[in-house]
């Protein structure tokens, strides 16, 4: 769990603002996936990125939510103009590239919006 | 869409007591997974079960995948106050666009009293 790293543990914004979550994932592992979570709720995901490459985003709103994981760098996690609902905590995994792999999860980023 | 149905949702008990957390689907996972998560923090996975009818052991804890791949059980003996947490079950989806996309069941609050 502790090999990804995700920063910030905790995001405070106002409503309108842009939120920027990054992930880092365990070193050798080529595939990201970010998830949602309510309080008290199970994990919903959200987009699964290798790469340069976004390969699912099929749990993501469609406006003012974006992905990303260039060649250089953590993947961003990035929410445009930001509401009270999407106040959550936010969950980055990453897995190595095999045959019924396990995702490892990062310690997540709360975002509180007021 | 595939759906994990987790039961129950709250569990409280005195230590010592025996318990079992459930997860069913009507779809097949290419492997199931168990986490646990402690307030503030990720889950941390706890074992990843792939062929069906296999059961594995965890000191107190024993985890069964169905034969068909479409169900789960946790059971936990002699629950003790350490293992009050989240449970969580996830199926792991297999192939294609959807390699390693979790589908996660809503969770278990598990609370033990001393």
């Amino acid at each position: 769990n502790a090999g990804v790293m995700q920063n910030p543990r905790h995001l405070v914004r106002r409503r309108g603002q842009e939120a920027r979550l990054r992930c880092s994932p365990m070193k050798g592992h080529s595939h990201v996936y970010w998830y949602r979570q309510l309080p008290e709720e199970g994990l919903k995901f959200m987009v699964y990125l290798q790469k340069e490459n976004i390969i699912d985003e099929s749990g993501m709103p469609k406006e003012r939510f974006s992905a990303e994981f260039p060649k250089e760098g953590p993947s961003i996690l990035r929410i445009q103009q930001v509401v009270r609902g999407d106040s959550a905590a936010y969950f980055c995994a990453s897995s190595p590239l095999t045959v019924n792999t396990e995702a490892f999860f990062g310690q997540g980023t709360r975002l509180t919006v007021v | 869409t595939q759906l994990l149905e987790q039961s129950p949702q709250f569990l409280s008990i005195q230590e010592g007591e025996n318990l079992t957390v459930y997860c069913n689907s009507s779809s097949v996972f290419s492997s199931l997974q168990w986490y646990r998560q402690e307030p503030g923090e990720g889950p941390v996975l706890l074992v990843t079960v792939v062929t069906g009818g296999e059961v594995k052991k965890l000191k107190r804890l024993t985890f069964q995948f169905g034969d068909a791949r479409k169900d789960s059980s946790l059971h936990i003996t002699a629950a003790q106050p350490g293992d009050t947490g989240l449970y969580l079950c996830a199926g792991a989806h297999a192939g294609g666009t959807s390699y390693g996309k979790l589908t996660f069941g809503q969770g278990t609050i598990l609370t033990v009293h001393p």
